[in-house]
């Protein structure tokens, strides 16, 4: 059975705090791996997709990265606005499963 | 590129009643779009799978005839919760999908009372 679990639930950093956030998963067919930022009440908005283990891709201050069975969303020295649930997504041929995300804080 | 509506944002209706929920891709077209819903802190689930001039795909669990979708133009996809009860009340987002990625819309809050 398809699976995704990220971790931590949640993250309070202090700004300029660098971190990474995890995301385990088990699908059949992987045809690639999305990360996806949502603010309350707003719909996921596209961050990243990754396609093969070693593929690495970033953005600001966010770079993901893959492996076989993980990935991991490092966010380097983060503001206040990087402040959002980040959801993990891999998707197989028919369609996509999202982890129950990472809620970050970044206090200033 | 890549923009995604959702109308309306929120309803509020009253218990028996119907709501429809359009999703638009706005400067693509979409074979595929999908209906989630989300609970408050949560995930989002999948409800169903619409492709444009089928029936939609329904994950197991969803009931077809109480959230009926229909996806007529390669723009648009409905979503409509027939007889609505206050439990189904939720969070609900679609997506189109272009190439391999799905892009969001920003969501239909929907209140039963």
């Amino acid at each position: 059975e398809d699976q995704v679990t990220q971790s931590p639930e949640a993250l309070r950093l202090q700004e300029g705090e660098s971190s990474s956030l995890n995301c385990s998963y088990t699908v059949s067919g992987l045809r690639g791996l999305f990360w996806y930022r949502q603010d309350p009440g707003k719909g996921p908005e596209f961050l990243f997709t990754l396609y093969s283990a070693g593929e690495e891709k970033e953005k600001e201050r966010l770079k993901a990265t893959l492996t076989k069975k993980e990935s991991f969303l490092h966010i380097t020295a983060p503001k206040p606005e990087d402040s959002a649930t980040y959801l993990c997504a891999p998707g197989s041929a028919s369609k996509i499963i999202f982890g129950s995300g990472t809620r970050l804080s970044i206090r200033p | 590129g890549a923009v995604v509506s959702q109308h309306p944002s929120w309803v509020i209706c009253k218990s028996g009643t119907s709501v429809k929920i359009e999703c638009r891709s706005l400067d693509f077209q979409a074979t595929t779009m999908f209906w989630y819903r989300q609970f408050p802190k949560k995930s989002l689930m999948l409800m169903a799978t619409s492709n444009e001039g089928s029936k939609a795909t329904y994950e197991q669990g969803v009931e077809k005839d109480k959230f009926l979708i229909n996806h007529a133009s390669l723009t648009l996809s409905t979503l409509t919760v027939t007889s609505a009860h206050p439990e189904d009340s939720s969070f609900y987002i679609c997506s189109a999908l272009s190439g391999d990625e799905q892009f969001f819309g920003p969501g239909t809050r929907l209140t039963v009372l």
